[in-house]
């Protein structure tokens, strides 16, 4: 079945530095991924999101890229602050606006 | 944005009892609201698809028969969890699309957390 892998699953990093994470899915027909962050307790919140038809988009500090023929996108954090840290989902939309998720990745954003 | 609630937020149980979680959709109509089951530390696994009108469709290795879902309206799915166990405690989370807005966009309910004692 469709399925989606996301790495790491844990990101310690320094206030100020970068932080990436990558997503594989293997539906060749998901065509929007979003990625969320999720506070504990809490609903996930759309943070950015890609269509198919684009291979890079940016918002302030937030970027994600998409390789469609590798079945690959990946969420870039720059300038990261404490208030970064938090749970981060990728995930992958086919057929339906059925949404898969990746297993999370946990960013701690260390003052 | 468009938004979606959930009630209750909050629910604990005896073991055995049936539990409902409803989701609404408050400005805009959804045809489609789809179910998810989290639990601690762990992704949101998707359960189901609700369809206005038609019966759910649920993913492979969820009992239908155990988690009734009901999507009676444009803005309302319930979904019940019956003869729950403590194996059931969980966050469970609606989201919605609202096809109106020309996006694949879903909005996620705030979530309810169920504890079956």
């Amino acid at each position: 079945g469709e399925n989606v892998e996301q790495h790491p699953s844990t990101l310690s990093v320094q206030e100020g530095d970068s932080a990436v994470i990558k997503c594989t899915y293997s539906d060749s027909a998901s065509n929007y991924f979003p990625w969320y962050k999720q506070e504990l307790g809490k609903r996930p919140q759309l943070i950015i999101d890609i269509r198919s038809n684009v291979g890079e988009k940016k918002d302030q500090r937030i970027a994600v890229t998409l390789n469609k023929t590798a079945k690959h996108f990946s969420l870039h954090i720059t300038e990261t602050q404490p208030e970064d840290s938090a749970v981060y989902f990728c995930a992958a939309v086919g057929g339906g606006f059925k949404t898969i998720f990746g297993a999370g990745t946990r960013l701690f954003v260390k003052a | 944005g468009a938004v979606v609630s959930q009630h209750p937020s909050r629910v604990i149980c005896k073991s055995g009892t049936s539990v409902k979680i409803e989701c609404r959709s408050l400005d805009f109509q959804a045809t489609t609201m789809f179910w998810y089951r989290q639990f601690p530390k762990q992704s949101l696994m998707l359960m189901a698809t609700s369809n206005e009108g038609s019966k759910a469709t649920y993913e492979q290795g969820v009992e239908k028969d155990k988690f009734l879902i009901n999507h009676a309206s444009l803005t309302l799915s319930t979904l019940t969890v019956t003869s729950a166990h403590p194996e059931d405690s969980s966050f469970y989370i609606c989201s919605a699309r609202d096809p109106s807005g020309g996006t694949d966009t879903q909005y996620f309910g705030p979530g309810t957390r169920l504890t079956v004692l």
